[in-house]
């Protein structure tokens, strides 16, 4: 079964302070890795996939195989950044399956 | 389009009553997913349906939870009888299908307090 770990709940930083979300998961095959966000008092939404290798307002999350993770980036954190933050992998059964999350403060 | 709606947006009720949740997905969209979002566990996926039949329900707590899709364009989520610990914002998501691009369209979701 496929999983994915977040382990930071709440994380912290300074506006323009870098940033980093970690994200691992488990999975045997090839998974694709997702970032979801939400901002406050708006809907779930797609923020970047690792097949894509974009860049989402100044976001990016390069693909680890070897540590099986999928860590989120950015080199200095806006106050708008602030929202909760989830990782998810799809696997074979093409459905995905997301992380605990971690809720980040951007910090004036 | 409206996106992903979803009824009620709020629900307090007391243990032992049904709870029902409404979805309606996205036209076109051939798959639906419901979430249950807690603080403890994040996003843990309960049900999808592709074309309106249940591929995996592995993620419904207990015989409590049933989820039905009688079409396209309407899904729910019945909870019969409810308790504390179903306490939780249930989400409905939606996606064009076909593996696609992964990407979910979410509702705004349903909070759910169970007194």
């Amino acid at each position: 079964a496929q999983r994915v770990t977040q382990p930071e709940k709440l994380l912290s930083v300074f506006k323009g302070a870098p940033v980093e979300l970690k994200c691992n998961y488990s999975y045997s095959g090839s998974p694709e890795l997702f970032w979801y966000v939400q901002y406050s008092r708006q809907r779930l939404q797609l923020l970047l996939r690792h097949i894509s290798r974009e860049s989402i307002k100044g976001f990016t999350a390069d693909l680890n195989k070897g540590e099986t993770s999928f860590h989120l980036k950015k080199p200095f954190a806006q106050e708008e950044d602030s929202a909760m933050y989830y990782c998810a992998s799809r696997g074979s059964a093409r459905q995905l399956t997301f992380g605990s999350g971690t809720q980040l403060t951007v910090l004036p | 389009d409206a996106g992903v709606i979803q009824s009620p947006r709020h629900e307090v009720t007391e243990m032992g009553q049904e709870v029902t949740l409404r979805c309606k997905p996205i036209s076109g969209h051939n798959s639906l997913f419901w979430y249950r979002q807690t603080m403890m566990r994040g996003l843990e996926l309960l049900i999808y349906f592709n074309n309106n039949v249940p591929i995996d329900d592995s993620g419904m707590p207990e015989d409590r939870f049933s989820a039905k899709m009688p079409n396209a364009s309407f899904s729910t989520l019945k909870i019969q009888p409810s308790e504390p610990r179903d306490s939780a914002v249930y989400f409905c998501a939606s996606s064009p299908g076909g593996g696609g691009t992964g990407e979910l369209f979410f509702g705004e979701g349903s909070r759910l307090t169970v007194l």
